[in-house]
Order: structure tokens, then sequence, then C-alpha cells
């Protein structure tokens, strides 16, 4: 079965403290993997594709990594305004089916 | 680029009238739109599928006669929630597909029913 896991459910971070998001994946052929940031009352802001393990891609302080079981979203030296949930989603090669985690709360803390 | 607009950002309605939210793809042609639900501090819900020109595909247990979609051409959906009732309220969330599969959203709409 095709899933999507996401960890930890929520983390707060002391501005300046880097850390890493967990996304692990189950599916039958990936075509992609994306993460999203989303602030409340509003919709996901896409941040990066990834297509195949070893690929990384940098923006900011974030960086996101993917291996063949599972996608890392690095932050470093956080911001408060780095607060937000972080989705994962993955896509199969199977169609244009989606599957979202449920997400990780990101807290940083001044 | 890759900008989706919703309309209304938010919405109030009396239980039993139907509501209309648009979903636009302002600068690129999206043959696939997708509709999704969010409930507070959850994750989305699939809706449905919708492709241009054809009639949208509903994931399982999302009622189709009452959330009516319309994908009349490449930059437009629209959907609309007939006979609305209280336990409609929720957030509702766009997104079309780029070029490259991925998936850009548009700000939502809040809609309550009172």
């Amino acid at each position: 079965e095709d899933q999507v896991t996401q960890s930890p459910e929520a983390l707060r971070l002391q501005e300046g403290e880097s850390s890493s998001l967990n996304c692990s994946y189950t599916v039958s052929g990936l075509r992609g993997l994306f993460w999203y940031r989303q602030d409340p009352g509003k919709g996901p802001e896409f941040l990066f594709t990834l297509y195949s393990a070893g690929e990384e891609k940098e923006k900011e302080r974030l960086k996101a990594t993917l291996t063949k079981k599972e996608s890392f979203l690095h932050i470093t030296a956080p911001k408060p305004e780095d607060s937000a949930t972080y989705l994962c989603a993955v896509q199969t090669n199977t169609g244009n089916q989606f599957y979202f985690g449920t997400g990780t709360s990101l807290t940083v803390i001044p | 680029g890759a900008v989706v607009s919703q309309h209304p950002s938010w919405v109030i309605c009396k239980s039993g009238t139907s509501v209309k939210i648009e979903c636009r793809s302002l600068d690129f042609q999206a043959t696939t739109m997708f509709w999704y639900r969010q409930f507070p501090k959850q994750s989305l819900m699939l809706m449905a599928t919708s492709n241009e020109g054809s009639k949208a595909t509903y994931e399982q247990g999302v009622e189709k006669d009452k959330f009516l979609i319309n994908h009349a051409s490449l930059t437009l959906s629209t959907l609309t929630v007939t006979s609305a009732h209280p336990e409609d309220s929720s957030f509702y969330i766009c997104s079309a597909l780029g070029g490259a599969y991925e998936q850009y959203f548009g700000p939502g709409t809040r809609l309550t029913v009172t």
C-alpha cells in the first residue's frame, strides 16, 4: 500500500538550532517527492521537487535530500519566520496520484 | 510564475444554499486541477481530481452530487457546494498541476455554513 509518513508531528526549536524533518514513503514507483510549507489559514507553498535518490536541493536555510525510502528537510539556523507546517507529498509514476503526509508543525522560538 | 488564485477567500452562507468557489491558474495552463478539504490542524484531504474537458474523478466517500466540479477551460476549475450544511464548513483548497508534475496551490477558501 502506498503511503507517506512524516515525523516528528511537531517540533520546537530555538532560533539558530538546526534540525531535520523526515518524510518516509512506501510507493510502488516514485515519480517525484515534493515539499511544501503551509502557514495557518493559507494554501501550501511549493518548496522543492526531488525525483531520484541522491538528489539534493537548497533554498535559503532549507535543504531537501532524497533516498530510496525517505526524504529529509534540513533547516539550518532557523528563524522565527520559518515557523509553519511542512508537508511532503509523493507522486507515483502510475498516474497523477499524490499521497500527502500529515505534516510537521515547526515552531522556532526567538 | 505558477500562481493559482481562488475566489472567494472566505464565504458565509445559510444552510440549504449553494456556494461556488473558483480556482484559476493565472500564468500557466493546467489540464489537471485538484480540490482538497482541510480540517483544523489536519493534513489535506483530496476530494476530487478535475481534468479539463472531462468529468471529475471523485475520491471514495465524496458525494459527487453535492460537490459539483467543472473544469471548462485550461485555467479555470470551479467547485460548487450544493445545499450546504454546517458540516460542510471547512477550508477548501485547489491546486493546479504544473509541467514538472508539481502542484501549485491556491490560497484557500474558508466556507462557513450557518
